[in-house]
């Protein structure tokens, strides 16, 4: 069945550097990617999302690519702060959501 | 977006009794999704309710575990029935944004199965 793969599970980074989430997905009918955070004992937020027909997107620090030959898209968070630490999730739709494996963003003071 | 109510915010049961979990959703929406997310997982679509027929199940779901109604388009129940420590996780419900093309999250279940 469909699928996505997310890497890495756990990604640590110097505050003010940037973080880079990588996933890739196997359904080529795919047309919706979204990006969601979840803090501890929260709910998912979505952060950002693209649609097949857009290879970027940007909103303020936090960029999205997609590279629909490559079936992979990618989230860019640049200038790190200390409330980017969180859980990210990255899934990809056609009818339904399929959901990357999450990856636990750490920012070091 | 939407903006859900979700009830209740936690619960610990004991083994085989059944919780019922309720989402109240404040506009009319055609699909609930009811998701599990066990402790530093991703999130696991159970079922789909839709309004006027049945839940459709995910593979390893089945509605005598995880009975669902939808008795119109704001609302939906889940059901946990006899419930056993496996079932500890926290359950969401979500549903489509019709501003944008993401999903809204309720703001989830935490249940402890003792």
């Amino acid at each position: 069945g469909e699928n996505v793969e997310q890497h890495p599970s756990t990604l640590s980074v110097q505050e003010g550097d940037s973080a880079v989430i990588k996933c890739t997905y196997s359904d080529s009918a795919s047309n919706y990617f979204p990006w969601y955070k979840q803090e501890l004992g929260k709910r998912p937020q979505l952060i950002i999302d693209i649609r097949s027909n857009v290879g970027e997107k940007k909103d303020q620090r936090i960029a999205v690519t997609l590279n629909k030959t490559a079936k992979h898209f990618s989230l860019h968070i640049t200038e790190t702060q200390p409330e980017d630490s969180a859980v990210y999730f990255c899934a990809a739709s056609n009818y339904q959501l399929i959901w990357g494996a999450g990856t636990k963003l750490i920012i070091k003071p | 977006s939407a903006v859900i109510s979700q009830k209740p915010s936690r619960d610990i049961c004991q083994r085989g009794t059944s919780l019922t979990i309720q989402c109240q959703v404040d506009s009319q929406v055609t699909m609930m999704f009811w998701y599990r997310q066990q402790p530093g997982q991703s999130l696991t679509l159970i079922a789909t309710a839709n309004q006027g027929s049945e839940a459709t199940y995910e593979s390893g779901f089945v509605i005598d575990k995880f009975p669902i109604s939808r008795p119109n388009l704001t609302f939906s129940t889940l059901t946990v029935s006899n419930m056993s420590p496996e079932d500890s996780s926290i359950y969401l419900c979500s549903v489509p944004d019709r501003i944008n093309y993401g999903y809204t999250f309720g703001s989830g279940t935490r249940l402890t199965v003792v």
